[in-house]
């Protein structure tokens, strides 16, 4: 049963620190994204990648946050310096888009849940 | 700009009675796709079902169907013989083509989300 995994699933840090969100995409899956879940502004999409190209980071505040794919089994997604309005929980989901036409199903991994105190 | 709308904060079932989830949505792009997500309390989100613009038939996955009234842009979630399980927020969300080119991409823009509570 292939799935979308995420490390850590919590996370407690103090503001200031960095902190490292990683994701393993479903094997042959070619489309990562990385949203952001809060009760006041619901879903939020931080950032798209296709083929590991970075094709949109426009939701991504770009002074603290960077996304990355070093390969196609890892995303990765980083604040520095964190903040306390940065505690949300943040989801990877991976989907297959062979071109515009294609339905684009996201799968979700199961979440980081970040506190920033 | 696309939007999708959940009107119903919160709904109530009794078990074993079927259930519809409202969702409208308005993009003026004639080509796009409408999602069904289901989150528990556990908190991941789980894809349930799929309708895509073009397609002639309403989709239906097991208990789960999608009510398409493409003239009305609703794409209702209807829960058949609802089970405890089933409690969870129920997230719609539509899918439009961003980009053109090599670099065009499907997005998915979410609504806010309906907290469905089966009683026994």
């Amino acid at each position: 049963d292939a799935r979308v995994t995420q490390t850590p699933r919590h996370k407690v840090t103090e503001m200031g620190q960095e902190v490292t969100m990683r994701c393993q995409p479903i094997l042959g899956h070619n489309t990562v994204f990385w949203y952001r879940q809060t009760m006041m502004q619901g879903l939020e999409l931080l950032a798209y990648f296709r083929n590991r190209a970075p094709l949109d980071d426009s939701g991504m505040p770009k002074d603290r946050f960077s996304a990355e794919m070093p390969d196609a089994t890892l995303a990765t997604l980083k604040i520095q310096p964190s903040e306390p309005r940065d505690s949300a929980v943040y989801f990877c989901a991976s989907g297959f888009n062979r071109d515009t036409t294609s339905t684009d199903t996201q799968y979700f991994g199961p979440g980081t849940r970040l506190t920033v105190l | 700009a696309q939007k999708i709308t959940q009107t119903q904060p919160g709904m109530f079932v009794q078990e074993k009675e079927a259930v519809t989830l409202d969702c409208t949505y308005d993009t003026s792009d004639p080509s796009y796709g409408l999602f069904w997500y289901k989150q528990p309390s556990s908190g991941e989100m789980i894809f349930l079902i799929y309708q895509g613009s073009y397609d002639q038939q309403n989709a239906t996955e097991g208990r789960y169907s999608l009510n398409f009234q493409k003239a009305r842009k609703s794409a209702n979630l209807v829960i058949s013989a609802s089970q405890l399980g089933d409690s969870a927020m129920y997230f719609c969300a539509m899918r439009v083509v961003f980009g053109a080119g090599g670099t065009s991409y499907g997005k998915l823009t979410f609504g806010q989300g309906t907290i469905l509570t089966v009683h026994p």
